[in-house]
């Protein structure tokens, strides 16, 4: 069965420049979520979208921003990056006609902020 | 952590023994999902109970859920070195479309 496709898998940055993350859901799927990984931490939410349109904001820095396409992927974009920014960064997908709340995650992306 | 203690934090057991792990949440939930990850690697989507649910089997696995105590377990019977990972149960407030809030994570670490 198809999953989550995020890419790159891994990604690494020097402080101050600038990352795209992607995520592709589940075909069928139209409700994206991004978490936020640090190394020995548990995940953390970041925002969602649901049909193209922010549904959900959660920690998420103002250096951060994202948005979701009519193809349903979506795009976390990352500015002025710093070293705290390291982190394993999860997309996942759900069908909001689903009779339940079954969040699907993608491999993740490392970013690692030099 | 947001959500709130997993227990234990680490587990160590043999081969074929079996494995429990709790977490409790704060707040009222709709439903309540358990992932597996493999060191550094994704969250892999083991089971999801429903709030007005007590128990849930798949497999090897069986979750409960006690709504009055705010917590749930997660077991593995038999286990298997494949079975070494984190453990991270996952809470949501909102019928659909809701972000998930994370425990902590329990290690599990099955020697052969």
């Amino acid at each position: 069965a198809a999953g989550v496709i995020q890419s790159p898998r891994h990604l690494i940055k020097e402080k101050r420049e600038t990352a795209t993350l992607k995520c592709y859901p589940i075909p069928r799927h139209d409700t994206v979520y991004w978490y936020q990984q640090g190394p020995g931490q548990d995940p953390q939410f970041l925002i969602s979208f649901y049909e193209k349109m922010q549904s959900d904001k959660g920690s998420i820095p103002d250096r951060f921003s994202a948005q979701q396409f009519s193809d349903y992927h979506s795009e976390l974009n990352m500015s002025s990056l710093e070293l705290g920014d390291s982190a394993l960064y999860f997309c996942a997908s759900s069908n909001r006609l689903a009779a339940y709340n079954e969040q699907f995650f993608g491999p993740g992306t490392r970013l690692t902020v030099l | 952590s947001q959500q709130g203690e997993e227990d234990p934090q680490a587990l160590s057991i043999q081969e074929g023994e079996n494995a429990t792990m709790n977490c409790s949440y704060k707040t009222s939930i709709n439903n309540l999902q358990w992932y597996r990850q493999n060191s550094g690697r994704g969250l892999v989507h083991l089971i999801l109970i429903r709030s007005n649910e007590r128990e849930k089997h798949s497999g090897r696995l069986r979750v409960t859920l006690d709504t009055s105590k705010k917590s749930s377990s997660l077991l593995i019977t038999a286990s298997r070195a494949a079975d070494t990972a984190s453990y991270f149960c996952a809470t949501d407030t909102m019928k659909y479309g809701n972000k998930l809030v994370f425990g902590a994570g329990t290690i599990l670490r099955v020697k052969s």
